[in-house]
């Protein structure tokens, strides 16, 4: 079974970048489209964007200028950067899965909270 | 606001059936896409309750189902129980964002 497991500073400053990285363990980096997903504190869920393990990604259009993400297939781990911060990106933020083929996400990691504060 | 929309808030008694609405457009779930529920407990992931409309995952027990029309999908949680006190939040694609899409979160409350 699949468990993913977020990883990365809770505090960022503003204007700066927000580096997060989820491992993926009981499986392979290549089995998913692998996702992050942030949710403000009291707040809805927002789709960030997916990376495949070939590299291929698909970004949320109002983050797509400030997102970078990348993968480690050695490492069985990918990552999230996000540039430009600012309080607006305080989230809790999740690392899922999305099997090819399939538009929902299973599994999901148990989510990191990121503070922007100076 | 989320492209999606849910009633902040539904509530029932032990034992009773609920219904959660999510409202959508043609350019989502009037375009054919999939709907996916999840729910989240408190301070904890969301986890996949229902996909592909009408779909139950392994483990998920079968007091909850789902139902997609038009431009609309529902959640129905019959037999409530106190465990159910969770946010649920319904999924898509949306073409006119070319992206992934959540509702606005429902919460369920059980009196």
């Amino acid at each position: 079974q699949v468990q993913l497991q977020e990883s990365g500073p809770g505090l960022v400053k503003p204007s700066e970048t927000l580096s997060l990285t989820c491992s993926v363990s009981g499986g392979s980096i290549s089995s998913y489209y692998w996702t992050w997903i942030r949710q403000p504190p009291g707040k809805g869920l927002e789709w960030i964007g997916y990376i495949y393990y070939t590299g291929s990604t698909n970004y949320n259009p109002s983050l797509k200028s400030r997102l970078t993400m990348s993968v480690d297939t050695s490492k069985n781990q990918f990552s999230l950067n996000l540039n430009t911060v600012t309080a607006a990106d305080r989230a809790v933020y999740y690392c899922a899965g999305q099997a090819p083929n399939s538009n929902w996400f299973d599994p999901w990691g148990q989510g990191t909270l990121v503070t922007v504060s100076s | 606001q989320s492209v999606l929309t849910q009633p902040p808030s539904v509530s029932g008694a032990p034992g009773q059936r609920v219904t959660i609405s999510c409202t959508g457009s043609s350019s989502n779930i009037g375009a054919g896409y999939d709907v996916h529920w999840y729910r989240q407990l408190p301070g904890t992931a969301p986890k996949l309750l229902i996909y592909h409309d009408t779909n139950r995952p392994s483990g998920v027990p079968d007091r909850f189902s789902g139902s997609k029309s038009g431009t609309s999908a529902s959640l129905a949680i019959t037999g409530l129980q106190a465990e159910d006190e969770a946010d649920y939040y319904c999924q898509s694609f949306d073409s006119s964002l070319t992206g992934y899409v959540f509702g606005s979160g429902t919460k369920v409350t059980v009196l």
